[in-house]
């Protein structure tokens, strides 16, 4: 079956660096996201990986490594407005987000 | 542009009543996706739609029907409405040429509560 692992909640402290890791499996890979959730609203687009590598873009980075199924996000300098889940999803064979069930991020002063 | 928008943002229906959540994008986009989220859980696709006249299941499209008749509005309709549904809806839109979609853009969602 397809599957997505990742954290259920993860607590950090403003200023520091956190990285909350991702693992799927499943049927084909087209690709890997990462969204941004705050509580009560919509996910909103972080970050788009196909290729083995780091992209960064600004306080957040995304990892991906094809060969193990494996991917982090990486927000520097934390701040409090960061508070937020975060959603992994990897595309499958048939274009289809497979979506985790989110990491819980909690900062803290 | 206004994005994706949701109507209503939030709603309480009875066991056995019906509804039709709305959706329309004004971005061109050629795929709309229907999604529930239920707390603690990943996104779960409903029904999604590549074009205008087309639609597809997707995981949980069981006690759900679309329909996609212009690009712009994707409504989702409920039928016989029961606990097991209650849930955040989300729309969702993105753009492909290929067959290969981009980034989805979510509207701000639909809170169902069904009693």
């Amino acid at each position: 079956g397809q599957n997505i692992d990742q954290p259920t909640e993860m607590t950090a402290t403003e200023g520091a660096i956190v990285q909350i890791n991702c693992t799927y499996q499943t049927s084909g890979f087209n690709g890997l996201f990462w969204y941004q959730q705050h509580a009560g609203e919509a996910p909103t687009f972080l970050s788009y990986n196909v290729l083995d590598g780091l992209e960064e873009k600004g306080r957040f980075s995304s990892f991906l490594s094809r060969s193990k199924g494996y991917s982090y996000l990486l927000l520097k300098e934390l701040q409090m407005k960061d508070s937020a889940s975060y959603l992994c999803a990897a595309l499958d064979s048939n274009y289809q987000l497979i979506w985790g069930a989110g990491t819980k991020l909690i900062i803290k002063p | 542009n206004a994005g994706v928008t949701q109507t209503p943002k939030f709603r309480i229906l009875k066991i056995g009543q019906s509804m039709t959540l709305q959706c329309t994008q004004d971005m061109n986009h050629n795929y709309m996706y229907w999604y529930r989220q239920d707390p603690g859980m990943g996104l779960k696709l409903i029904y999604y739609s590549v074009g205008a006249g087309i639609t597809d299941k997707g995981e949980v499209p069981n006690g759900y029907n679309v329909s996609r008749s212009t690009t712009e509005d994707f409504p989702l309709r409920l039928e016989l409405a029961a606990p097991s549904q209650t849930s955040v809806y989300f729309c969702a839109s993105s753009y492909s040429t290929s067959g290969r979609p981009d980034t989805q853009y979510f509207g701000p969602g639909t809170r169902l509560t069904v009693l």
